[in-house]
């Protein structure tokens, strides 16, 4: 079974804090997605990585695949309170199947 | 506005009752999939399609069916509900069934408690 541990699993900083999240698995994927979820909300897309050691930026969003592709990490920079959410990650495998992160609940206070 | 709707979006069951949960997709998405999440368990798959006429089983299946008769609908029924079966579970669509480069859809989900 494909295990996808996120940590923190909690996170609670101030407006303007950089933080990162990390995404790991000792399994290799094809691709990682990372998805937002605000409460009472079906998750969302942020992004799709697909080459080892592959980054990409959204606005103050970072992501990074790891060269492996067994982990991935997200970094906001100076975090707002609009970042607020669950971040899950999810990896792809060679099957039909996405399986997802455990999730790391960020709250930015203002 | 296109996307994946889900209904209802709260449900109470009383235990051994039976219901179908409703996901339609206006995307021609090839791919649907259900999933159930549970606090400090994320999301887990129950079902998958890979397409009208083809469904298999995800990582927690029982006490679940699926059918898949037409591209649009991925209905998910709940044979005798139990209160282990109380979470919130979640449609998604993707446009093909390689999951590589295409996202997730997610609908906004239902809301079940079974007392």
């Amino acid at each position: 079974t494909q295990l996808l541990e996120q940590s923190p699993q909690f996170l609670s900083i101030q407006e303007g804090e950089n933080l990162t999240v990390y995404c790991n698995s000792s399994s290799v994927f094809s691709s990682l997605q990372w998805y937002r979820q605000e409460p009472g909300e079906g998750p969302v897309l942020l992004v799709t990585v697909v080459t080892g050691g592959e980054v990409k930026k959204l606005k103050r969003l970072t992501f990074q695949f790891g060269d492996a592709r067994k982990d991935s990490s997200l970094h906001i920079t100076a975090a707002q309170p609009g970042d607020t959410g669950l971040y899950l990650c999810a990896g792809a495998s060679n099957t039909d199947k996405l399986i997802f992160g455990t999730g790391t609940r960020l709250q930015v206070f203002p | 506005n296109a996307g994946v709707t889900q209904t209802p979006k709260f449900q109470v069951l009383k235990t051994g009752q039976s219901m179908t949960l409703q996901c339609a997709q206006d995307m021609n998405h090839e791919y649907m999939s259900w999933y159930r999440q549970d606090p400090g368990m994320g999301l887990r798959l129950i079902h998958y399609s890979v397409g009208a006429g083809i469904t298999d089983q995800g990582e927690v299946p029982n006490g679940y069916n699926v059918s898949r008769s037409t591209t649009e609908d991925f209905p998910l029924r709940l044979l005798s509900a139990a209160p282990s079966q109380t979470s919130v579970y979640f449609c998604a669509s993707s446009l093909f069934a390689g999951t590589a480069i295409y996202g997730y859809t997610f609908g906004s989900g239902t809301r079940l408690t079974v007392v």
